[in-house]
């Protein structure tokens, strides 16, 4: 099984200030068809988690810019250019390559200093 | 929009079953795979098990294989998770999940499961 690790585990952040996450495979997540199925999810507090970003850098429908995606191979970035108060909650990067066993990090919870 | 609502979630004893419901709205329900993840009381989230388009293939977490079923009906747009033989390990929120067949996108609500004697 593929093994995701995120760090770090808690990231206090000033508001207006950039955040980054980062997130290891435990294998390369390039796939056969040489997509690489590396999304990034958030959960606001009380609510389910929404998708983000997919495919590495792809913003998903209704996400605001200043999230963004980065990264290849094992090593994976989600960067906040600047934090807002409605950014607080728990990330997730989850991997799709070993479809249709999906796997998740342990979650990155992002708070406001 | 996609919507996805969950339902038969609950509090049950060890060894019981329950089945969850999730109806789906606002997009071609019988060309999507689907997905169930739950997350237990403030942890991470975990896959548990997908269905594909057509009910054709379905696929396990090992910590539920052999206990829990998924099934569809596309001609009511409704996914299933039949859970039998419940531990107290299984407590958790458990979301419906609209997935292709490498990513998943849009999520439920969530229904929770509380398995406790």
């Amino acid at each position: 099984d593929i093994v995701m690790t995120q760090t770090p585990l808690s990231s206090p952040v000033t508001l207006g200030q950039p955040a980054s996450i980062s997130c290891r495979s435990s294998q390369s997540l390039v796939h056969s068809d040489g997509n690489t199925y590396l999304s990034w999810l958030q959960q606001r507090p009380g609510q389910p988690p929404r998708l983000l970003i997919y495919r590495i850098s792809n913003r998903f429908s209704g996400v605001p810019d200043r999230f963004s995606g980065s990264g290849a191979g094992t090593d994976f970035t989600l960067k906040i250019s600047r934090v807002e108060a409605e950014d607080v909650g728990v990330y997730y990067c989850m991997q799709g390559t070993l479809f249709p066993l999906i796997t998740f990090g342990q979650g990155t919870r992002l708070e406001i200093k | 929009q996609v919507q996805l609502v969950e339902s038969g979630g609950g509090v049950v004893q060890p060894e019981m079953s329950l089945r969850l419901s999730c109806a789906a709205s606002g997009f071609a329900f019988s060309s999507y795979g689907m997905h169930w993840v739950r997350q237990a009381p403030g942890k991470g989230l975990e896959w548990v098990a997908v269905i594909w388009y057509d009910g054709s293939n379905k696929y396990y977490a090992d910590s539920v294989k052999g206990r829990f079923t998924i099934s569809r009906d596309n001609s009511k747009n409704t996914l299933y998770l039949q859970m039998n033989s419940l531990r107290a390990e299984d407590t958790a929120m458990y979301y419906c999940v609209r997935g292709s067949t490498t990513e998943i996108d849009y999520w439920g609500q969530g229904t929770p499961v509380t398995v406790s004697s």
